[in-house]
C-alpha cells in the first residue's frame, strides 16, 4: 500500500475562517511533508515532520500551522488566509533508510484544492 | 545548493512514437533522481528512481530513464507513447545526505507532454 490520503479534496473558505487539512498514511513512513503547488508550477516545500517533530519550516506565514498528532497523521491548520493562498496543497511521506540515513522517493496524496474567497 | 533543469516547457509527440522528456541536475555528492507524473487536479504519482546501480532504470507504465553521470542528465523515455501519457512530468533530485538535508526534494519546473492521436 503506497497510499497517502488527503481530506477534503476541495475546500472553499473565507478570509476569516479557520479550517484544517488532513493527511494520513499507513506505510510506516516517519517523514511527512506539506507542499503548496500553484497551477502549472512545481510543488514548493512548506513543512517537514520527522518522527512527529517539526524539522523544516520553509519560512511559511504563521497563518499556516502544521501539526503531527502521531506517526500516521499530519494536519495543516488554516486561519485568516489570503486569496493568494489559493492553491493545491499536497501531503507526502517518505521512508528513511536506517543504514544510510537517506530518504528516497516521496509518495504524494491527491491534494486538497483550496480556494480562499 | 541542488537544482534541476527541465529545458522544455512542452513536448509534443505522435501516438505510437518514442518520447523523451529531458532533465539535467546539479547536486553535491551522489544524486538520488526521480520522475513524477501529474494529471490535472491530481497529486504527483511516482514513476521511477535512480539511486545506484544500472544507469537504465525501468518504472511504471512502460517508462524508463537513463542516468548519465558525465552529462548530469536523467532523461525520461518511453518506446511508444499513448494518448493517456499526456500529463505534466516533473524531474526531482535529492542529495545523498543524511540528516535534515536529506529531506530536500528539489523539483524541475515541469514539462507538459502532449501525445497527439
Amino acid at each position: 500500500d503506497t497510499e497517502v490520503t488527503q481530506t477534503p479534496k476541495h475546500l472553499v473558505m473565507g478570509m476569516t475562517n479557520k479550517k484544517s487539512l488532513k493527511c494520513e498514511q499507513h506505510m510506516g513512513h516517519r517523514a511527512m511533508y506539506w507542499y503548496k503547488q500553484k497551477a502549472k508550477k512545481p510543488p514548493e516545500l512548506m513543512f517537514v515532520y520527522s518522527y512527529e517533530k517539526l524539522s523544516i519550516n520553509e519560512s511559511v506565514p504563521s497563518r499556516f500551522s502544521p501539526e503531527c498528532p502521531n506517526s500516521s497523521l499530519l494536519n495543516l491548520h488554516l486561519h485568516a488566509l489570503q486569496p493568494e493562498d489559493s492553491a493545491l496543497y499536497l501531503c507526502a511521506s517518505s521512508h528513511r533508510n536506517p543504514r544510510t540515513g537517506q530518504h528516497t522517493e516521496a509518495f504524494f496524496g491527491q491534494g486538497t484544492r483550496l480556494t480562499v474567497v | 545548493a541542488q537544482s534541476v533543469a527541465q529545458p522544455e516547457d512542452q513536448v509534443n509527440v505522435a501516438e505510437g512514437n518514442p518520447l523523451t522528456v529531458k532533465c539535467t541536475y546539479s547536486v553535491s555528492g551522489n544524486p538520488y533522481l526521480f520522475w513524477y507524473v501529474q494529471y490535472p487536479n491530481r497529486g504527483l504519482q511516482f514513476l521511477l528512481k535512480y539511486i545506484t546501480g544500472d544507469n537504465l532504470v525501468k518504472g511504471s507504465y512502460g517508462f524508463e530513464a537513463e542516468f548519465n553521470k558525465s552529462q548530469t542528465s536523467f532523461h525520461l523515455k518511453k518506446p511508444s507513447a499513448l494518448v493517456s501519457d499526456s500529463a505534466l512530468y516533473f524531474c526531482a533530485v535529492r542529495g545523498s545526505y543524511s540528516g535534515a538535508g536529506s529531506y530536500q526534494l528539489t523539483f524541475g519546473k515541469g514539462t507538459k507532454l502532449s501525445v497527439i492521436p
